[in-house]
């Protein structure tokens, strides 16, 4: 079945580093855009960054930007999220979530992973 | 990429009719895609484009846009509805907003 599957959360010490992955399965991962969403806990979702079909197209949310970088590898079916300069307000839980069109970046995200939380603390 | 905004809490008697809106300038040129979130699960998507349902959502869910608003439409609300629901919309260079989410209470 189609589905996305997180792993790299945990707990870091403000300014380190963390990578998050996101493992595709039951569809062609090269063919569709995909999406980091967070929610901090309590909180709404914040959308983080985009990755086109093909990795040459990247945007991201002013609040994480040159501070985290996404990245993906069609070869793996996976999808990553570089974190460095990490702060408290990246706490939150880390999404994960497919766009919806082939080939294109749209705004609707129809495959959701289970998320990982990333807690930033001393 | 603009805000989209959202009313923090709407309630509604089990089986009527509820409209959560969405307010932004980005929804003038692009449609908005609406979620659904009950607690400790990841959303779900239920509406999409001019008025989209995914497989296997209820055709009680319904979308419509007008200027710079949007709106999802539950007709005859049922107790699972209950969750909160957001709306998102992009912008030109593919940006992607949310908004801050509605608590629906059926009632």
């Amino acid at each position: 079945q189609v589905q996305l599957v997180e792993s790299g959360g945990g707990v870091v010490q403000p300014g380190r580093s963390l990578r998050l992955s996101c493992a595709a399965s039951g569809f062609t991962f090269s063919s569709y855009g995909m999406h980091w969403v967070r929610q901090a806990p309590g909180k709404g979702l914040e959308w983080v960054a985009v990755i086109s079909y093909d990795g040459s197209n990247k945007y991201y949310a002013d609040s994480v930007k040159g501070r985290f970088t996404i990245s993906r590898d069609n070869s793996k079916n996976t999808l990553y999220l570089q974190m460095n300069s990490l702060r408290a307000e990246d706490t939150a839980v880390y999404y994960c979530a497919k766009d919806l069109w082939e080939l294109l970046l749209e705004n609707a995200f129809d495959i959701w992973g289970q998320g990982t939380m990333v807690t930033v603390s001393s | 990429s603009s805000e989209l905004t959202q009313d923090p809490a709407v309630s509604v008697a089990l089986g009527q009719t509820v409209r959560i809106t969405c307010q932004g300038d980005s929804l003038r040129s692009y449609y908005a895609s609406w979620y659904q979130q009950k607690p400790g699960q990841a959303p779900v998507l239920v509406i999409y484009g001019k008025n989209n349902r995914p497989s296997g959502i209820p055709d009680r869910f319904s979308g419509s846009s007008s200027g710079n608003t949007a709106s999802l439409t539950i007709t005859g609300a049922q107790a699972e509805d209950e969750a909160d629901y957001y709306c998102n919309s992009r912008d030109s260079s593919a940006n992607v907003v949310f908004g801050g989410g509605t608590k629906l209470t059926v009632l």
